[in-house]
C-alpha cells in the first residue's frame, strides 16, 4: 500500500536542463497537486488537477509544466532549471479538493 | 496584512504542559480550513479539519472563529512526539471549474516539547 509516491527523492541538475519530477497515487483520488517549498515562503501551489486531462495553475506556476494523462500519475516538469527553482516539491492528492495527502517529497537542486 | 499569518514560533513548552496556536486570516470569504504537522525534513500531514462548531481529536482540539478570522489549535498534555512544525491552511474557494480554486497555507509555527 504505497499510497503517493514521488520520484526521485533527491536530484541535482545544472541551468538549463529540462527537469521532470514524477509522482503516483494509489488511491485513485480525482485531485492532486504540485506545491514547492522555501524558506520563508511555506507552501506555494504551483499546479493542480482536478481529473485526467484537467489541469490548472496554482500560485507560482511560471517556468513549470504539468500533465495528467492517468489519473494516478501527475508528473512536474522545469523546461529550463533555473537556480531560483532550487526547492523542495511536495506532490499531494485528495478525493476533493479539501483535505490533502502529501508524497514524501523530491529535493531538488540546480546549480 | 497578509492573507493567512502564523507565529512562526518557536514555543518551547515542557512536556505535559497545554500550548495553543492561532492562526488569522484576511478574506473573511475563506471557507474550509484544515491543521496539517510537519516533521522536520518531511511532507505535512493532514492533523484536522477545523469546523465552526470546534472539534477535538484526542488532546487535539480546533476552533473556527469567523468573526475575528482565525482559527486554534490546542494541544494538551504534550508529549515529545508533539514536536513539529504546525501548518494551517486556508481554502478561500473549493474547485468548482477552471482558475476557481484557492488555498494559502500559512508558514507554520514550530513546537518544541522540552522533556
Amino acid at each position: 500500500d504505497a499510497g503517493i509516491t514521488q520520484s526521485p527523492r533527491y536530484k541535482i541538475t545544472e541551468t538549463g536542463r529540462q527537469v521532470t519530477l514524477m509522482c503516483h497515487q494509489t488511491w485513485s483520488h480525482s485531485y492532486m497537486f504540485w506545491y514547492r517549498q522555501d524558506l520563508g515562503h511555506g507552501l506555494r501551489l504551483i499546479y493542480y488537477s482536478a481529473a485526467a486531462d484537467i489541469t490548472d495553475k496554482g500560485e507560482v506556476p511560471d517556468g513549470y509544466v504539468v500533465s495528467r494523462s492517468k489519473t494516478e500519475n501527475f508528473p512536474l516538469t522545469l523546461e529550463s532549471a533555473t537556480r531560483s527553482q532550487t526547492s523542495v516539491y511536495f506532490c499531494a492528492s485528495g478525493i476533493g479538493s479539501y483535505e490533502q495527502y502529501f508524497g514524501p517529497g523530491t529535493r531538488l537542486t540546480v546549480t | 496584512r497578509k492573507e493567512v499569518e502564523q507565529d512562526p514560533g518557536p514555543f518551547n513548552v515542557p512536556e505535559g504542559a497545554t500550548v495553543a496556536f492561532n492562526c488569522t486570516y484576511s478574506n473573511s470569504a475563506s471557507q474550509s480550513f484544515f491543521w496539517y504537522r510537519q516533521d522536520c525534513r518531511k511532507e505535512p500531514k493532514l492533523l484536522m479539519s477545523v469546523y465552526s462548531s470546534g472539534n477535538e481529536d484526542g488532546r487535539f482540539t480546533a476552533q473556527l472563529n469567523r468573526a475575528s478570522q482565525y482559527i486554534s489549535l490546542l494541544i494538551r498534555d504534550s508529549k515529545l512526539s508533539d514536536s513539529a512544525t504546525y501548518l494551517c491552511v486556508v481554502i478561500l474557494s473549493p474547485y468548482s471549474g477552471a482558475g476557481s480554486y484557492q488555498l494559502t497555507f500559512g508558514k507554520g509555527t514550530k513546537l518544541s516539547v522540552i522533556p
